[in-house]
């Protein structure tokens, strides 16, 4: 199947700084990426929709100036967390669609695990 | 009300036991339905998609109902290595909802 790489797999930064997260598709365009947040013991909570060179989409209640998000080409798109404080500290996980294929399986990243102090 | 339901478990049951468990959705628009496997800490990885006539895959069996929107996976046979969260996704499109999943630990 089709690989998505993301990067770093951790971080731990202190509160006030920011971390970038990178979600790249290895072997296919992707012209549109979806960037998650999973807490413990509960579900993929959609973020936001990167779309490559246009603005993200962003789900209800996630604050854009805070998380951004940029897909500068056809195999990145990267998730900016600003300004992170202890209650960003969550795994994030992005997932791309390979749309030579005929179904809709979603390909993830390994996933970061963000830890503010 | 919650787009996707799960019972969360866990469900611990003996190696070669079979186990089997439901997932609820509530959004009707939903077009593809899937089972996704996520062990700790890692991403989420395709078991099988779930089609209007039921399907097998070796030791899993899943099962959709349109008319009373619940899905359900059925493991036979439980190996070890079955231990993990099952995810009930569901899809319009490219957009996925994820229920909370369903823990399923496998003992020896």
């Amino acid at each position: 199947g089709a690989v998505v790489s993301q990067h770093p797999s951790r971080v731990i930064c202190k509160s006030g700084t920011s971390v970038k997260i990178e979600c790249r598709s290895l072997d296919f365009q992707a012209t549109t990426m979806f960037w998650y947040r999973q807490f413990p013991k509960q579900s993929l909570m959609l973020m936001a929709t990167s779309n490559e060179g246009s603005k993200a989409t962003y789900e209800q209640g996630v604050e854009k100036d805070k998380f951004l998000i940029n897909h500068a080409s056809l195999t990145l798109s990267t998730l900016t967390v600003t300004s992170a404080h202890p209650e960003d500290s969550s795994f994030y996980i992005c997932s791309a669609h390979d749309p030579a294929q005929s179904n809709t399986e979603a390909f993830f990243g390994q996933g970061t695990r963000l830890t503010v102090v | 009300r919650k787009e996707v339901e799960q019972d969360p478990g866990p469900f611990n049951v003996p190696e070669g036991a079979t186990v089997a468990f439901n997932c609820t959705y509530s959004n009707s628009a939903s077009q593809s339905f899937f089972w996704y496997r996520q062990d700790c800490r890692k991403e989420p990885k395709l078991l099988m998609s779930v089609y209007s006539s039921g399907n097998e895959d070796g030791r899993f069996t899943a099962q959709l109902n349109r008319a009373s929107q619940y899905i359900s996976l059925l493991i036979r046979d439980s190996k070890l290595s079955d231990s993990a969260t099952y995810l009930c996704v569901l899809g319009e499109g490219y957009k996925l909802s994820f229920g909370a999943g369903t823990t399923v630990t496998v003992r020896a």
